[in-house]
């Protein structure tokens, strides 16, 4: 959905970088997430944020942090990449339940 | 915590073959929903079921929420080429979170 955007799309580092994902949304909702998604292991949550002074672990935040400079701005840090960071990662917003997703950003970490 | 468990993980079909995609929860949801993902995409929304028993329709696809809204299935009447890609469930608390299942990639053979 374009009117969540994730930056960059693609991305290769090595170990031990600190690396940041972000993610900007004009759909105007509260709700921002942070998923991983891995082959066989579907969408797990990293982060999320109800509001701008809200932030949440969710069920893999080890190695992972998060920042909410703004309703519309979520991004997502890996503090020293490790080669099992190497994921598919989305965000998403959502209003209700309904979740929208960026196009994702391809990790990858030699 | 919650788990949602999603089966089968691959289901390869002859184009017109019917696909059914299952899922169970270890807790009563409050809603579940439906997600597809397109190869190369991000999951897109495709509907949610919040009343015990429910059972909704868009065209070839039917969607069921159990009567102890721990469980959920997809299922796909006359397959079509275009129906490839990865179908997954969310289940959905109180709280806004979605829990999702592993995911089903459904290949459709022509």
């Amino acid at each position: 959905d374009a009117d969540v955007t994730q930056t960059p799309r693609n991305r290769i580092t090595k170990t031990g970088k600190r690396i940041m994902l972000e993610c900007s949304q004009t759909k105007g909702h509260d709700r921002m997430y942070w998923y991983r998604q891995d082959p066989g292991l579907g969408l797990r949550l990293i982060y999320y944020s109800f509001d701008v002074k809200d932030i949440n672990k969710g069920e893999i935040s080890d190695g992972y942090s998060v920042s909410r400079q703004a309703q519309a701005k979520f991004s997502l840090s890996l503090e020293s990449a490790i080669p099992n960071q190497t994921a598919l990662y989305f965000c998403a917003t959502s209003v209700g339940n309904i979740q929208y997703f960026g196009a994702g950003t391809r990790l990858s970490v030699l | 915590g919650q788990q949602v468990m999603q089966i089968p993980q691959y289901q390869h079909v002859q184009e017109g073959e019917d696909f059914t995609t299952y899922c169970n929860s270890s807790t009563t949801l409050s809603n579940i929903q439906w997600y597809k993902q397109r190869p190369g995409g991000h999951p897109v929304f495709l509907i949610q079921l919040v009343k015990s028993g429910e059972v909704k329709k868009q065209k070839r696809l039917t969607f069921q929420f159990g009567e102890a809204k721990k469980n959920s299935s997809l299922h796909i009447t006359a397959t079509q080429t275009t129906d490839v890609g990865t179908y997954f469930c969310a289940g959905g608390t109180s709280y806004g979170k979605l829990t999702f299942g592993q995911g089903t990639i459904l290949t459709v053979h022509p």
